[in-house]
């Protein structure tokens, strides 16, 4: 069974705090890509970053970072010293190599307070 | 313009209308889709198409018709549809369907009301 949990179904926090957004995923394949996506309150889903399944190295991109542990099936995401631009929903996403269908988590909507 | 369009952005309708969303992509990519979001439900996977031939469809109702008339464009053609279509329609694209490889890139969608 393919699936993606993402139980943390809100989130807030005050401005300039770090904040962590949690992704369990469950796969039999041993190729898979795993993806998180931003959608503000305007309706895009903007793409951030995609890792697959051989590469667990942590990523850093400015404020942002990914913790990928394949040990616990976990893709975490943080965000540090938050901004109110950052409030949003988040999507973990899996896709195996032998789908293109991206499965989806549940999102997580992220409110940062000024 | 760049990246995933959509048009309209907004989209009101009776439900004896027939309407088209479109959808643009201006990555040069060969795999194009149409998502539909309702509130409190996951996305879901509507149509794929892949150099212009539909490779996916979710048993969506007959009320939705496609149309890729080339990698550049999408259409989803509406017509007597029911309140609870009532949602954002998401476009999306990506290089290739291929094994899961490629990232899809989505447009700002339309978010559609049937009264």
């Amino acid at each position: 069974a393919q699936k993606v949990t993402q139980a943390q179904t809100e989130i807030s926090v005050v401005e300039k705090e770090d904040v962590t957004l949690d992704c369990v995923y469950e796969t039999r394949d041993t190729t898979y890509y795993l993806f998180w996506y931003k959608q503000p309150p305007s309706g895009e889903l903007v793409f951030l970053i995609r890792r697959n399944s051989f590469d667990e190295q942590n990523e850093i991109s400015g404020r942002y970072s990914w913790n990928f542990q394949k040990s616990t099936s976990s893709f975490n995401f943080t965000i540090t010293a938050s901004q109110v631009v950052d409030s949003a929903v988040y999507f973990c996403a899996l896709t195996p190599a032998s789908n293109y269908q991206l499965i989806w988590g549940a999102g997580t909507k992220l409110i940062i307070k000024p | 313009e760049t990246g995933v369009t959509q048009t309209p952005r907004h989209l009101v309708m009776g439900m004896t209308n027939k309407k088209s969303l479109k959808c643009e992509q201006h990555l040069g990519h060969n795999a194009m889709y149409w998502y539909k979001q309702s509130a409190k439900k996951p996305l879901e996977l509507m149509f794929v198409y892949s150099l212009e031939e539909r490779v996916e469809n979710n048993s969506v109702p007959s009320r939705f018709s496609p149309e890729c008339p080339n990698s550049s464009h999408l259409f989803l053609h509406l017509h007597t549809l029911q309140p609870e279509d009532s949602a954002l329609y998401l476009c999306a694209s990506s290089q290739d369907i291929r094994g899961g490889t490629y990232t899809q890139y989505f447009g700002p969608g339309t978010r559609l009301t049937v009264l």
